[in-house]
């Protein structure tokens, strides 16, 4: 374990259904983000919440929608996907600071299959 | 945008063997980062460099940084059969501390016993 828990491990999921993919960390971080990975593609950032705010969507689709109620909880909410959504969705945290020198804690992901 | 790009895309080497992986990248950093992600996995942070660094060592691992020409290589000594996975370059452009970590597309590394 790595200190940041995504559940589910896998999921499949309807072009019709609503899911939600949740991501938990105890490690003090204070940034929390959600990466894509598809085959043979570079990691995509989709969001990142910083200090429990979003600062950055990477011109995400609007059927992806964050939310960080939280600085331990990071949820990923899915509805009305495509398959091409099919993915490796990882979250990962890290601390923050002008400065900083830290890496980032991934989750072991959790892999979608949109049918 | 992707920011580094690693190259090998792939590298079959024999165990004991050294393992080289080069990352190149486009614009200025705070430091770059290498990760190794088995099949499947999350990533699993190895080593992070700073820009005013131009070489670190962690364990078995070396890692160079030549800002002037924008590049940065990983080395492996002694390689053995679970260092098998692919290992990526992430580099960090932000101007508040690691806000935005950019990931190039990975070299393959099989291990051969």
């Amino acid at each position: 374990e790595t200190g940041v828990t995504q559940t589910p491990r896998h999921l499949v999921m309807g072009m019709t259904n609503k899911k939600s993919l949740k991501c938990e960390q105890h490690l003090g971080h204070n940034a929390m983000y959600w990466y894509k990975q598809s085959a043979k593609k570079p990691l995509e950032l989709m969001f990142v919440y910083s200090l429990e705010e979003r600062v950055e969507n990477n011109s995400v689709p609007s059927r992806f929608s964050p939310e960080c109620p939280n600085s331990s909880h990071l949820f990923l909410h899915l509805h009305t996907l495509q398959p091409e959504d099919s993915a490796l969705y990882l979250c990962a945290s890290s601390p923050l600071g002008r400065g900083a020198n830290y890496g980032y804690t991934f989750g072991s992901g959790t892999r979608l299959t949109v049918v | 945008s992707q920011q580094g790009e690693e190259d090998p895309q792939a590298l079959s080497i024999q165990e004991g063997e050294n393992a080289t992986m080069n990352c190149s990248y486009k614009t200025s950093i705070n430091n770059l980062q290498w990760y190794r992600q088995n099949s499947g996995r999350g990533l699993v942070h190895l080593i992070l460099i700073r820009s005013n660094e131009r070489e670190k060592h962690s364990g078995r691992l070396r890692v160079t940084l030549d800002t002037s020409k924008k590049s940065s290589s990983l080395l492996i000594t002694a390689s053995r059969a679970a260092d098998t996975a692919s290992y990526f370059c992430a580099t960090d452009e932000s101007n508040f501390g690691n806000e935005k970590l950019t990931f190039g597309t990975g070299t393959r590394l099989t291990i051969i016993p």
